[in-house]
């Protein structure tokens, strides 16, 4: 038990399809974070949530549109993807997006397959 | 831009041996410095925290050491295990924090019983 869940742990979608990634942690954390991990690339961050409140978006395409409905829940809303959005994503959380003591703590992620 | 580099990108050693993992990095300006291990098909898990201000931190068989001066930082692991097979990545967060993160790209460890 990581104290961050993802769901559903395999994806499978058309490129046409809507699907819905989700992310919950248990560890009282007020920063989330999405990642990509591509096979043979280095995890990329996609979007940070400090508080509720997105302050980053690291030039992810809009077929990505992230969630954060509270502190202790996380979305990533998935629409007409492309074959090569196929990867692992992680959802990530941390005490504070600026304690430096405080590490971050990762889920076991979503396989996603865009066909 | 930061750059992270971890060499080697492959490992196998004989069980119960030590051994040396390197992290590289081209800004000196960080926030911390963490090592993770990541199982196939699985999430990451943090090993070691390393502070801007620190030099190493140590948790068990571990040892993570950081000179920021030189862009370097190392993990140590001693009396290598079967269990201890798996990938090995640093992270760099900006001086800002966690908001700018660079990975590396990992190395994979294989002990051999």
């Amino acid at each position: 038990e990581t104290g961050v869940t993802q769901t559903p742990r395999h994806l499978v979608m058309g490129m046409t399809n809507k699907k819905s990634l989700k992310c919950e942690q248990h560890l009282g954390h007020n920063a989330m974070y999405w990642y990509k991990q591509s096979a043979k690339k280095p995890l990329e961050l996609m979007f940070v949530y400090s508080l509720e409140e997105r302050v980053e978006n690291n030039s992810v395409p809009s077929r990505f549109s992230p969630e954060c409905p509270n502190s202790s829940h996380l979305f990533l809303h998935l629409h007409t993807l492309q074959p090569e959005d196929s990867a692992l994503y992680l959802c990530a959380s941390s005490k504070s997006r600026v304690q430096r003591n405080s590490p971050l703590h990762f889920g076991n992620g979503t396989r996603l397959t865009v066909t | 831009k930061q750059e992270v580099t971890q060499i080697p990108a492959a490992l196998s050693v004989p069980e119960g041996e030590n051994l040396v993992l390197n992290c590289s990095f081209t800004d000196s300006a960080i926030y911390n410095l963490q090592w993770f291990r990541q199982d196939p098909g699985k999430g990451l898990t943090s090993l070691l925290l390393i502070q801007s201000s620190q030099r190493e931190q140590t948790s068990g068989r571990l040892n993570a050491s950081l000179d920021k001066s030189s862009g370097r930082s190392t993990l140590y692991i001693a009396a290598s295990q079967p269990g201890d097979s798996a990938t090995y990545l640093c992270a760099v967060p900006a001086s800002g924090g966690y908001q700018k993160v660079t990975f590396g790209t990992g190395t994979k460890l294989q002990v051999i019983p």
